[in-house]
């Protein structure tokens, strides 16, 4: 167990809907990091938050967004969703360089 | 962004069996991390390394950081089918916040 948690487990939706994923980080980390892993393919970074910040930026579509509240969790918005967004989505959390991440939200669009 | 290769793309050896696995770069990072991932779970840090030409251990797992800062090497011994799984390289670069990713290897163990 990272000590990363990430709800839901599984999320299932139509096109066009939007959605939000939840992460809280591991007990005191400041940074969160959401990554996108399409079938089979590596993690593709989108977006990084430090302290509330957003610090760096990734392949991240207009159309998703992120932030992360004083409590340090973080939330990943994606709306009009396509086909092509069914992904798993993870997030990860670190205090160095080192990243720890969750389990996981896998989402179908259909 | 960064294109990371890694190499074999897959393997399928005999439980017992060493393995061999790297990652390159035609970029230079300053810290190399191996993740491991089973199918359905978020990937699980195994090792980092921060300077080049270290080699550090993890159990049966080995890494080491290549001396040209390009390229690093994964090595587990005495291979069990619970090392079954894909592993992943990851780097940073000097003053990057986020880390690039390999294409992975699928290992596959055969009892």
């Amino acid at each position: 167990d990272s000590g990363v948690t990430q709800t839901p487990k599984h999320l299932i939706t139509a096109t066009g809907q939007r959605v939000t994923l939840r992460c809280s980080p591991r007990s005191g980390d400041l940074s969160v990091y959401w990554y996108q892993q399409s079938l089979d393919q590596g993690l593709q970074f989108l977006i990084q938050y430090y302290n509330g910040e957003e610090r760096a930026k990734g392949n991240i579509l207009e159309r998703f967004s992120a932030q992360q509240f004083p409590d340090l969790h973080s939330e990943l918005n994606l709306s009009s969703l396509e086909l092509g967004d069914s992904a798993l989505y993870f997030c990860a959390s670190s205090v160095g360089y080192e990243q720890y991440f969750g389990p996981g939200t896998r989402l179908t669009v259909t | 962004g960064q294109q990371l290769n890694q190499s074999p793309q897959s393997m399928f050896i005999q439980e017992g069996e060493d393995v061999s696995m790297n990652c390159t770069s035609s970029s230079i990072f300053n810290t190399w991390l191996w993740y491991k991932q089973e199918p359905g779970e978020g990937p699980v840090l195994l090792i980092a390394l921060y300077k080049a030409g270290e080699l550090t251990s993890n159990g049966r797992l080995t890494a080491q950081f290549g001396i040209t800062r390009k390229d690093s090497f994964l090595n587990i011994s005495a291979s069990i089918p619970s090392d079954v799984g894909i592993y992943f390289c990851a780097g940073l670069q000097t003053g990057a916040n986020n880390l690039f990713f390999g294409t992975g290897t699928r290992l596959t163990v055969i009892p």
